[in-house]
């Protein structure tokens, strides 16, 4: 199946600095991925639809000046969680659908912790 | 609105044969996605519907019938590493998918 790496699995950052997380799909071009935020022993929230070459799409409640994504390529979307705060701690996991099929492949997450 | 069901949790016994429902209201329908999670791990894809009937995967089969907003995962045989939160997903066109809250699964010796 399609493979989806997410960079890094773990973080640790001050309240008011930001982190950058990256996903890749490594064997399928991907024109569309997609971000998800989970707390713990709750579903999966879509965050955004990230489109290559243009700008993403977010979901009602997500603030797009915090949460900066960006589709620089067929392989690799980026998500930066800007002045991160406590409250924005969370597994995030971005995930991709390979063209002209139904599936969704999800990357292993990135467990953010903001101290 | 938009609303997916499934319980959730249930247990289960090792051999055993397990069936989980999940009951959905979208306003676009494309497919049904079951997914697996492990604690602390994202999910992994287990099996996409679009059309009414069964689709059997191993030890895992995955049912829809879209006339009644059903789906079920069907999982044979079960196995103590089958421990671990069942996704239901609507695919609801335009690429989005809901997610359900999950259902924990407990295989017990």
């Amino acid at each position: 199946g399609a493979v989806v790496s997410q960079h890094p699995s773990r973080v640790i950052c001050k309240s008011g600095t930001s982190v950058k997380i990256e996903c890749r799909s490594l064997d399928f071009q991907a024109t569309t991925m997609f971000w998800y935020r989970q707390f713990p022993k709750q579903s999966l929230m879509l965050m955004a639809t990230s489109n290559e070459g243009s700008k993403a799409t977010y979901e009602q409640g997500v603030e797009k000046d915090k949460f900066l994504i960006n589709h620089a390529s067929l392989t690799l979307s980026t998500l930066t969680v800007t002045s991160a705060h406590p409250e924005d701690s969370s597994f995030y996991i971005c995930s991709a659908r390979v063209q002209g099929l139904g599936e969704q492949y999800f990357g292993p997450g990135t467990r953010l912790t903001v101290t | 609105g938009q609303n997916i069901d499934q319980p959730t949790e249930m247990t289960a016994t090792e051999g055993a044969i397990v069936q989980i429902n999940c009951t959905y209201q979208t306003s676009g329908f494309n497919g049904l996605f079951w997914y697996q999670q492990h604690a602390g791990e994202a999910p992994t894809f287990l099996s996409y519907n679009v059309l009414d009937g069964l689709e059997e995967k191993g030890r895992f089969s995955s049912f829809l019938s879209r006339s009644k907003g059903y789906s079920y995962l069907l999982l044979k045989e079960l196995q103590m590493k089958d421990s671990a939160s069942y996704l239901c997903a609507a695919d609801t066109g335009g690429f989005k998918t809901i997610f359900g809250a999950g259902t924990r699964l407990f295989v017990k010796a």
